[in-house]
């Protein structure tokens, strides 16, 4: 079993929607984690960091629960900016990424 | 802009040559990691220095070896080069071990 794992969508949803992402990791010992998007053929850039239950940043929240071992991102009102490749991460010393969720918001 | 940069941007290299490529972190930052990321991928850790000295390796082998100078800038060298490490190379830059890591814009590498 990988150690982080996504669902590679896609997800395509209209402007204005709300979407949520899913990640499940493996290791019970990790203590925080953070959503990374990656546009197409350009580096990941650091969305959100979640070390407790969650953070909330504008249209953006991300939860942590523990008990089941899943991070979520939910996206409200997207807009067509948001449509990338959104990376769920564990920092362990070293980054696990998961495999990434591809989002494409469409007008 | 993360204040982290990458060269060359592209390469091109036949099998069996040997790379390097660069990376200078962020001012303030100590910790820089290697990523490996092929087509359709999450990005694979290489290694991670801190400090000068390696911190950690992912399931590489031995033909990629790192260095970090005392500015905390980075290099990451491939010798005996595969069609296989045709990928993009990322570097990323944290102010500590644990903390948040910025990527740079990274380095295509092309094997032929």
């Amino acid at each position: 079993r990988k150690e982080v794992e996504q669902d590679p969508g896609p997800f395509n949803v209209p402007e204005g929607a709300t979407v949520a992402f899913n990640c499940t990791y493996s290791n019970s010992a990790s203590q925080s984690f953070f959503w990374y998007r990656q546009d197409c053929r350009k580096e990941p850039k650091l969305l959100m960091s979640v070390y407790s239950s969650g953070n909330e940043d504008g249209r953006f929240t991300a939860q942590l629960n523990r008990a089941s071992q899943y991070i979520s991102l939910l996206i409200r009102d997207s807009k067509l900016s948001d449509s990338s490749t959104y990376l769920c991460v564990s920092p362990r010393g070293k980054l696990i990424f998961g495999q990434g969720t591809e989002l494409s918001v469409k007008p | 802009e993360t204040g982290v940069t990458q060269s060359p941007t592209h390469l091109i290299k036949t099998r069996g040559q040997q790379v390097t490529l660069r990376c200078s972190s962020q001012s303030g930052h100590n910790t820089v990691s290697w990523y490996q990321q092929a087509l359709g991928q999450g990005p694979q850790f290489i290694f991670q220095y801190y400090r000068e000295e390696e911190n950690g390796r992912g399931n590489f082998p031995p033909r990629f070896s790192g260095l970090q100078f005392p500015n905390y800038s980075s290099e990451l060298n491939v010798n005996a080069l595969e069609l296989d490490d045709s990928a993009l190379y990322l570097c990323a830059s944290s102010r500590d071990v644990e903390y948040e890591q910025y990527f740079g814009p990274g380095t295509r590498l092309t094997v032929t």
